[in-house]
C-alpha cells in the first residue's frame, strides 16, 4: 500500500459526460501528479500541483482540468468525454523536489462507452 | 526533452534465475533521476528503485539492483533469484532535476516460469 488513495476505482460513463477523479496524497506529501495510461499512448504525465498551485503541465487536453485543495487532496475533472479518453488514470504524490520518487495510487479505470 | 527506451517487449525467465531488464535513456539535463516501477496485473504502479545521476554506487533494494552505466546512458534493472510473484510489467522512468514529471518507457512484460 503506497499510502495514496484514489476514488473511484472504476468508472463507466457515456460519451459527452463529465467525471471527477479524486486523489488523496500520502501524509506529508505536498506534490500531486496525474498520469494517464492508455494502450496507444502508454504512460503520460498530465499535470502537477504543489501545495495548491499548478507547477507543471504535460499532455493534458483542454477538456481536462485539475485542482489541489487546501487539505492537499486533488481532483481531476474530465469533460465532454470521448471514447479515446478510456484509460487508467493514476495519481502520484511526493514530498516535492526533483530527487524524490513518486508513489502511485491504485488508479481509476475510466471506461467511456 | 527526455526519452526512455525499453527494447524488450516481453521476457520469459525460469523461476530462481536472475533477470536483467534493459533501459536506455536520453537527456540533455546535467543531472537527473532514474526509476523503476512494477505494474502487476492488478494495475497498481509499485516503486522499486531509484538512482541519481551523481550517485557513485549502483542502487540496491533487496533483490533489485540497478546497473547504472552513465557513459552508455543505460539503467538496467537486475532482479536476483526471480519468483513467480515477479511476473508483471516493468517500467523504466526518468526525470530531470528541476523538472518533476516522470517520463516512462513502453515497459517490459516479465513472465516467470515455474
Amino acid at each position: 500500500d503506497s499510502g495514496v488513495t484514489q476514488t473511484p476505482k472504476h468508472l463507466i460513463t457515456a460519451t459527452g459526460q463529465r467525471v471527477t477523479l479524486r486523489c488523496s496524497p500520502r501524509s506529508g506529501d505536498l506534490s500531486v501528479y496525474w498520469y494517464q495510461q492508455s494502450l496507444d499512448q502508454g504512460l503520460q504525465f498530465l499535470i502537477q500541483y504543489y501545495n495548491g498551485e499548478e507547477r507543471a503541465k504535460g499532455n493534458i487536453l483542454e477538456r481536462f482540468s485539475a485542482q489541489q485543495f487546501p487539505d492537499l487532496h486533488s481532483e481531476l475533472n474530465l469533460s465532454s468525454l470521448e471514447l479515446g479518453d478510456s484509460a487508467l488514470y493514476f495519481c502520484a504524490s511526493s514530498p516535492g523536489g526533483s530527487s524524490y520518487e513518486q508513489y502511485f495510487g491504485p488508479g481509476t479505470r475510466l471506461t467511456v462507452t | 526533452a527526455q526519452k526512455i527506451t525499453q527494447t524488450q517487449p516481453g521476457m520469459f525467465v525460469q523461476e530462481k534465475e536472475a533477470v536483467t531488464l534493459d533501459c536506455t535513456y536520453d537527456t540533455s539535463d546535467p543531472s537527473y533521476g532514474l526509476f523503476w516501477y512494477k505494474q502487476p496485473s492488478s494495475g497498481e504502479m509499485i516503486f522499486l528503485i531509484y538512482q541519481g545521476s551523481y550517485d557513485q554506487q549502483n542502487a540496491t533494494e533487496g533483490r533489485y539492483s540497478l546497473n547504472f552505466q552513465k557513459a552508455r546512458k543505460s539503467a538496467n534493472l537486475v532482479i536476483s533469484a526471480s519468483q513467480l510473484g515477479d511476473s508483471a510489467m516493468y517500467f523504466c522512468a526518468m526525470k530531470g532535476f528541476g523538472n518533476e514529471k516522470l517520463t516512462f518507457g513502453t515497459g517490459t512484460r516479465l513472465t516467470i516460469i515455474p
